[in-house]
């Protein structure tokens, strides 16, 4: 059973540029979570889609946004790219809305921001 | 805003000691706690989800309990190993939210 992939593992964008990243759930999972990792930070969450639909945004400006395919397969975009942005995503999927059995985490993103 | 406080941040065992930490949450609209195993250079992996006061749940040498009462959840390992050298999580969610909130982790490094 294939995991949660996400891509690309890493990414180097400039200051003002924008970047789109994707994640595809394990199959079967309707609930995808993003999750952002800074140095210093616990992992803060920045959305989660459940069926295409976004059920909760976490407190991050309005240059993070999601969306969700009727494949489940999920995007999250950062538009005005910012130093700060540079962190690891991460992306979880779980086959139920309420976390079930835990979610399954994909091995991230890393991006960074010159 | 909900806080997630995990302690010690770190700690340093030897081979076959056992250990604790802490995850202290908020009491109020509880609705699961999850911990998690993050080992470096890999994806953090569920160890536990719990949703019951006084719920104790085991995997291996690995056992969990909560207290949602009071708002916190022991994570205890018997006879560590080196493999379990990982930053241990613990999440919080309440009964209205889809997210999980997370604590800073602790770090755990056992030694032979």
């Amino acid at each position: 059973k294939a995991g949660v992939t996400q891509t690309p593992r890493y990414l180097i964008k400039t200051r003002g540029q924008q970047v789109t990243l994707s994640c595809s759930p394990i199959s079967g999972h309707r609930s995808v979570s993003w999750y952002q990792q800074t140095p210093g930070q616990g992992l803060q969450f920045l959305f989660e889609y459940f069926s295409e639909t976004q059920r909760n945004k976490g407190n991050f400006p309005g240059r993070f946004s999601g969306r969700q395919f009727s494949n489940s397969r999920s995007e999250m975009n950062v538009s005005t790219l910012e130093l700060g942005d540079s962190a690891l995503y991460l992306c979880a999927s779980n086959n139920v809305p309420s976390g079930g059995h835990g979610y399954t985490f994909g091995s991230g993103t890393r991006l960074t921001v010159v | 805003i909900l806080n997630v406080e995990q302690s010690p941040q770190s700690l340093h065992v030897q081979e076959g000691d056992s250990t604790n930490f802490t995850c202290s949450f908020p009491s109020s609209n509880f609705y699961a706690l999850h911990w998690y195993r993050w080992e470096t250079a890999k994806s953090p992996e569920a160890l536990f989800v719990m949703t019951l006061n006084g719920d104790e749940k085991k995997k291996g040498r690995i056992s969990a309990t909560l207290n949602t009462k009071e708002g916190y959840s022991y994570l205890y390992i018997k006879g560590s190993q080196p493999e379990d050298s990982a930053t241990y999580l613990c999440a919080f969610m309440t009964g209205t939210a889809s997210k999980l909130t997370f604590g800073t982790g602790t770090r755990l490094q056992v030694t032979l």
